[in-house]
């Protein structure tokens, strides 16, 4: 348990759909990512987030679309996905300043776009 | 940030110590060396980072050579819970901009009992 909460775990949806990945933690930190990682690759950084503010776009699709309402909270807004988009999300957060910056991440949501 | 060379497999018997390498030759002096691994299918787990000095910790060891170009992590009684992909990340810690990770291939670790 690393205090970083992913919901849903697995998610099946149609190309045609919209459904929104959720993540929340609760230890106080200020800094959130999205990550992405496909079959047999490595993890690829989507979005950053630092108090809020997005300060990170890594050339992803429109049809990702992030969300921060607050430092706890992040979403990821998917409509109109393509089967190539199925993979494992991953959320993480940490802090922002100080000794010790490492991030945790959530368990992932497994989505799968048919 | 600068990039990272791992062996992209190692094995190691269950009970001795795995002792995984990293090149990292483009370090820069303020970019610190962050070890995490991944069991699979869920999300990393961070393990130790350190700067110059060795570091340890309940999981494992870091040790970073004197000119930083590379370093080892060890765990010093590998199980078969150890089993996992471990993952070598050099970054620079920028004020207010958090933990941001560059992962690569990392090194698929099999531990045999």
């Amino acid at each position: 348990e690393t205090g970083v909460t992913q919901t849903p775990r697995h998610l099946v949806m149609g190309m045609t759909n919209k459904k929104s990945l959720k993540c929340e933690q609760h230890l106080g930190h200020n800094a959130m990512y999205w990550y992405k990682q496909s079959a047999k690759k490595p993890l690829e950084l989507m979005f950053v987030y630092n108090f809020k503010e997005q300060t990170e776009n890594n050339s992803v699709p429109s049809r990702f679309s992030p969300e921060c309402p607050n430092s706890s909270h992040l979403f990821l807004h998917l409509h109109t996905l393509q089967p190539e988009d199925s993979a494992l999300y991953l959320c993480a957060s940490s802090r922002t300043g100080g000794r010790n910056t490492e991030a945790f991440f959530g368990q992932g949501t497994r989505l799968t776009v048919v | 940030d600068a990039k990272t060379t791992q062996p992209p497999s190692m094995d190691c018997a269950e009970g001795r110590a795995a002792n995984l390498p990293c090149n990292h030759s483009t370090i820069s002096g303020n970019e610190y060396v962050y070890w995490y691994r991944q069991i699979h299918s869920q999300g990393p787990q961070y393990i130790i980072h350190g700067l110059k000095n060795n570091e340890t910790n309940e999981m494992a060891s870091l040790i970073i050579t004197e000119d930083r170009k590379s370093s080892t992590l060890i765990l010093p009684h590998a199980t078969l819970r150890d089993t996992a992909v471990y993952y070598c990340i050099v970054r620079v810690m920028i004020y207010n901009q958090g933990g941001k990770l560059i992962f690569g291939q990392g090194t698929e670790l099999s531990v045999k009992p």
